[in-house]
């Protein structure tokens, strides 16, 4: 079965330093994986994702993540934590419900908290 | 761009009243799902559509159902409301293509009391 998991569930970094948030998966085949952040009362909102190619992918508000295959990971990244980074990160790969599409199966979150 | 919205934002709910949550998208997206998300979990599907007059059980469909009458509106019902169902709703679509990015609504808060 697939599954994502998130080893954390708070993250705590001081501003102006580097974060990572850890996921690491468990697909048949090959994982599409996304990264998704939450705001407190929102939305998730899109922040990069791993189809094929590069190991290394930039998303959005200076954000990346490194697929590894080896160690079935996708950890998110960031040289420079700002306070306005702090919110609820969601690690997730595509199912299987739709056919050819899929659903995404979440990771349960990661608090990130960034102190000036 | 409206994107996906989703109404009512906040709910309170008797055990066993009914309602429906509204999903709309104007993106043209075929494929639309709803999820639940329950505190320090993840989401979790609960039905989706691959297109107008397709729909399909998640992996937690129990006390719902959906319909899909145009390519734009996605509502999930709520038949017999029971404290369990009290969690935070999100539809979300996506295009056709397998890799392509699902996008969410604000979500909608239901309280069962």
């Amino acid at each position: 079965a697939q599954s994502v998991a998130q080893p954390e569930d708070q993250v705590n970094v001081a501003e102006g330093n580097p974060l990572t948030v850890k996921c690491t998966y468990s697909v048949s085949g090959n994982p599409y994986l996304f990264w998704y952040v939450q705001y407190p009362n929102r939305g998730l909102q899109f922040l990069l994702k791993y189809i094929t190619g590069d190991n290394l992918v930039k998303g959005s508000y200076g954000f990346e993540a490194e697929f590894n295959k080896s160690q079935t990971s996708f950890h998110l990244k960031k040289p420079s934590a700002l306070v306005s980074d702090s919110a609820l990160y969601f690690c997730a790969v595509r199912g299987n419900y739709g056919g050819s599409q899929g659903n995404l199966i979440f990771g349960k979150g990661t608090k990130l908290s960034v102190k000036p | 761009n409206a994107g996906v919205t989703q109404t009512p934002k906040f709910r309170i709910l008797k055990i066993g009243q009914s309602m429906t949550l509204q999903c709309a998208q104007d993106m043209n997206h075929n494929y639309m799902y709803w999820y639940r998300q329950d505190p320090g979990m993840g989401l979790k599907l609960i039905y989706y559509s691959v297109g107008a007059g397709i729909t399909d059980k998640g992996e937690v469909p129990n006390g719902y159902n959906v319909s899909r009458s145009t390519t734009e509106d996605f509502p999930l019902r709520l038949e017999l409301a029971a404290p369990s169902q009290t969690s935070v709703y999100f539809c979300a679509s996506s295009s056709r293509d397998r890799g392509e990015t699902q996008y969410f609504g604000p979500g909608t808060r239901l309280l069962v009391l």
